[in-house]
């Protein structure tokens, strides 16, 4: 089983400040990463699929960069209705397919 | 629009059972892979199941594994959670989400709002 890990846990920005979530795979996933908004009482979204490609209706100000091992997304203009907690997911070795343990975004 | 809207969820009693259901609607249902994933409280998610478009193939996580049973009606757009010998570790928010695959990339999207299921007595 491919182990998730996602720091930090959780992380406090004010306002157009630059946010970037880190998450790191026990074994190499390629680009085969995907990460989702979870707020409150609400399904998770899609941000990103396949490591850096945003997905529709995700705006400009997220983007995930990495490969192998190490992921990370940026939010890069912090707005408050980007509180969330955010979560990765690897789809490389599975099953079990696996998600990391979550950052929280707190504004 | 594609829409999942899941059903089905409530208080049940430790060992009893519960079948939750996921109607699909906006897109062809049949010709996607789909999978269940749910949340305890204070917790992470957690992928649970998954299943083929047309069932053949159909994979558990351990936690669940020989306990809940995954199954869908094409005809009827619907995706099904048979969930047996609950337990108050089963006590989440469960979830419904279509697998997507573009050139060996995967990813979930979109999921429905979720349906609560509380094992306590």
């Amino acid at each position: 089983e491919i182990l998730m890990t996602q720091s930090p846990a959780t992380l406090s920005v004010s306002p157009g400040e630059r946010a970037t979530l880190s998450c790191r795979t026990s074994q190499s996933v390629g680009s085969n990463l995907a990460w989702y908004q979870k707020k409150p009482g609400q399904a998770p979204r899609l941000v990103i699929f396949g490591a850096s490609t945003r997905a529709t209706g995700i705006p400009a100000r997220f983007s995930g960069s990495g490969s192998g091992t190490e992921f990370s997304l940026t939010i890069s203009s912090l707005q408050s209705e980007d509180s969330a907690v955010y979560y990765c997911q690897q789809y490389t070795n599975w099953p079990p397919l696996t998600f990391g343990g979550g950052t929280k975004v707190e504004i | 629009e594609m829409k999942l809207v899941e059903s089905g969820g409530g208080l049940v009693q430790p060992g009893g059972s519960l079948t939750l259901s996921c109607a699909a609607s906006g897109f062809t249902f049949g010709s996607y892979e789909m999978n269940w994933v749910r949340q305890a409280p204070g917790k992470g998610l957690e992928w649970i199941s998954y299943i083929t478009g047309s069932s053949s193939t159909i994979y558990y996580a351990d936690s669940v594994k020989g306990r809940f049973a995954i199954s869908r009606d094409n005809a009827k757009n619907l995706l099904y959670l048979q969930m047996k010998s609950l337990r108050a570790e089963d006590t989440a928010v469960y979830y419904c989400a279509r697998d997507l695959r573009v050139a060996g990339v995967r990813w979930f999207d979109p999921w429905g709002q979720g349906t609560q299921v509380t094992v306590s007595s």
